[in-house]
């Protein structure tokens, strides 16, 4: 079954870490660029973070550059998200979502089911 | 960033009866070299993540009802439930993805049930 399957996500003070991962399956990961995207609650969808498949080309919303970092290991079909020095405003469902298989279409055909950052204290 | 808008924020529509969204873009999403609209519609429920409805504003994606379809052009665009069903009830959200990878998302739009 192609699926994402997110984790990580929990309560966190700010100024704290937290790394997410999300587990890919069904389909070749490597040949895909993958996204995180967030929801805060009650809110809309926010691109946070992007990268290609080989993990050779990284990308970031401002709001997040400088304190999250993406990162994939291909042999074991996981994305990962670092965020450090964490603020309320990061409070959100953390998504995965895969791209499109068009090579300069970025529109996400496949979303993981999301876990839950929670920054306070 | 290029800021994408939607109307209305929520909309209530009979069973059966046609809904319809719409969102704008505060630039062109229309690339000129293919003549394609860079703009998608998702669907997102209660407690689920979005599902991807309609890429290059008008093309469905595999399985989607053909009761949804999207129109439109440039800055301005639409997205039409032609019968609504009881299923349809969720929030809809444009996006575009002419400026790469930095994608941004409408507000989205909440559909219901009169």
């Amino acid at each position: 079954e192609v699926q994402l399957l997110e984790s990580g996500g929990g309560l966190v003070q700010p100024g704290g870490s937290l790394r997410l991962s999300c587990a890919a399956s069904g389909f070749t990961f490597s040949s895909y660029a993958m996204s995180w995207v967030r929801q805060a609650p009650g809110k809309g969808l926010e691109w946070v973070s992007a990268i290609s498949g080989s993990g050779g080309s990284t990308y970031y919303a401002d709001s997040v550059k400088g304190r999250f970092t993406i990162s994939r290991d291909n042999s074991k079909n996981t994305l990962y998200l670092q965020m450090n020095s964490l603020r309320a405003e990061d409070t959100a469902v953390y998504y995965c979502a895969k791209k499109t298989t068009h090579p300069e279409d970025w529109y996400f055909d496949l979303w993981g089911r999301g876990t839950l950052v929670t920054v306070s204290s | 960033d290029i800021v994408m808008t939607q109307s209305p924020d929520s909309l209530a529509v009979s069973l059966g009866e046609r809904a319809t969204i719409n969102c704008k873009s505060s630039q062109s999403v229309l690339y000129s070299s293919n003549n394609k609209n860079y703009l998608a519609w998702y669907q997102q429920k209660p407690g689920q993540p979005p599902k991807l409805l309609i890429y290059w504003a008008s093309t469905r994606e595999s399985g989607v009802p053909d009761r949804f379809s999207g129109s439109g052009s440039g800055t301005d665009f639409t997205l039409t439930i032609s019968s609504l069903q009881a299923e349809d009830v969720a929030v809809y959200y444009c996006q575009q993805y002419y400026s790469t990878p930095q994608v941004t998302f409408g507000p989205g739009t909440k559909v219901d049930i009169k």
